[in-house]
């Protein structure tokens, strides 16, 4: 069955250091790979995804993620952390069929 | 950029009672989701829809639920007789297409008294 890990509830950074949210799946197949943010009292918003190609992808805000076969990750990156990238993060795996399986989310705050 | 649009925002319903909750997903996507999130978890998928069918849908999606496209712009999830355990927020997703990123509204908050 098709799975996602976050296992850091919680990831705490200082504005200007970068920043990683870790991420790990299982799944059968060929994996599509997705970060969403979610802020308070809004839905989730896209920041990147992972179909085929290049393992390292370039997103929204200055976000991106590196797909790593061998170890099934895929960790979300960020090279400077701004406080106002504090929110809540889902990775979400999905394979050949249409619905999307989220990790628990990983909060990340980030300190002035 | 064009929005996934979701009413009400908070719904409060008596336990027994139906509820409806409409979503006006992007206009050219073609594939629909309803997804639920119960407070402090993790994000669930309920249905997904496509071509005025069910296409896939999860074990929490039972009798009680129902889904429809009544128009060419709503897309409404119907729980028959709601119970406590349904309050949760609830959101809606659509895709132009099955293998691009789904875009999310930004939920209804469920409450059950």
């Amino acid at each position: 069955a098709q799975s996602v890990a976050q296992p850091e509830d919680q990831v705490n950074v200082a504005e200007g250091n970068p920043l990683t949210v870790k991420c790990t799946y299982s799944v059968s197949g060929n994996p599509y790979l997705f970060w969403y943010v979610q802020y308070p009292n809004r839905g989730l918003q896209f920041l990147l995804k992972y179909i085929t190609g290049d393992n390292l992808v370039k997103g929204s805000y200055g976000f991106e993620a590196e797909f790593n076969k061998s170890q099934t990750s895929f960790h979300l990156k960020k090279p400077s952390a701004l406080v106002s990238d504090s929110a809540l993060y889902f990775c979400a795996v999905r394979d050949n069929t249409d619905k999307l399986i989220f990790g628990t989310g990983t909060r990340l705050q980030v300190f002035p | 950029e064009p929005e996934v649009t979701q009413t009400p925002s908070h719904q409060v319903t008596q336990m027994g009672q139906e509820v409806i909750l409409r979503c006006v997903p992007i206009s050219n996507h073609l594939y629909f989701y309803w997804y639920r999130q119960i407070l402090g978890q993790k994000v669930e998928f309920l249905v997904s829809f496509y071509n005025n069918e069910i296409s896939e849908k999860s074990e929490i999606f039972d009798d009680q639920f129902s889904v429809e496209r009544p128009d060419g712009s709503n897309f409404t999830l119907k729980i028959r007789s709601t119970k406590l355990e349904d309050s949760a927020m609830y959101f809606c997703a659509s895709s132009e297409i099955n293998n691009q990123h789904q875009h999310f509204g930004d939920g209804t908050r469920l409450s059950i008294l």
